[in-house]
């Protein structure tokens, strides 16, 4: 079991604003690491960091914390936004890296 | 342009061995550290070990100790996982990617990955 904990499935409005949430005590320690995946392909970071964005990430991902809970937040949600996120983050003694169960975006 | 070039799809039979392979490019491969993550079919992402090329420093995820090897050999900017014994429950997709920053940093930094390779599907099946 992860150490990370998702929602399942979230589903946004087209140009909606939608937040994803990732919950566990070692987000008390470290920051979290976000990541899109879509059907197919390989994962790819869209935050890292207390919120930092890798080039070529559109400005409308953001990142934030707040206690255990890690949040990623997509403003003006568009088509090409729906896949899979997995947010990311050392365990709690710091020793292993865990991923959440992931989080299925559906655009409607 | 920064890459991580993965070797290709693998069907063996159980209790054979193999190893793949992911090559860097485009960076100092020795500077970084490389992670491995099996995604098995259908399920999410597991995070299995990790290597510093430059001194071969590896640590491993409790759940992969001892199922699997992760080793380097920067003459050539290449990276390795490899089973001594496959087994049917092995069959899964298995991503190389460049951890951001450092192992051992103070809390709270932790950078993620950000450079991944295309991904290697093993299939074990007899």
């Amino acid at each position: 079991s992860s150490e990370l904990t998702q929602d399942p499935a979230v589903s946004v409005a087209l140009g909606q604003t939608v937040r994803i949430t990732c919950q566990g005590d070692s987000l008390r320690s470290y920051y979290a690491s976000w990541y899109q995946q879509k059907p197919g392909q390989a994962p790819v970071l869209v935050i890292y960091g207390k919120n930092n964005r890798p080039s070529g990430i559109p400005d409308r991902f953001s990142g934030s914390s707040s206690g255990n809970t890690a949040s990623l937040t997509i403003t003006g949600a568009q088509a090409e936004d729906e896949a899979d996120y997995y947010c990311n983050s050392r365990d709690s003694s710091g020793s292993d890296v865990v991923f959440g169960g992931g989080t299925k975006l559906t655009v409607l | 342009e920064v890459q991580l070039v993965q070797s290709g799809a693998e069907v063996k039979k159980p209790g054979e061995s193999l190893k793949i392979s992911c090559k860097g490019s485009g960076y100092s491969f020795t500077s970084y550290w490389i992670g491995w993550v099996r995604q098995m079919p259908g399920k999410g992402l597991e995070w299995m070990g990790i290597i510093y090329p430059g001194d071969s420093d590896t640590r491993y995820s409790p759940s992969f100790q001892g199922q699997v090897t992760i080793s380097a050999d920067k003459s050539i900017s290449t990276a390795y996982l490899q089973w001594s014994s496959l087994k049917a429950s092995d069959t899964a997709m298995y991503y190389c990617a460049r951890h951001l920053g450092g192992w051992y940093l103070a809390k709270p930094n932790y950078y993620g990955m950000d450079v991944w390779g295309q991904g290697t599907t093993v299939t074990v099946s007899s």
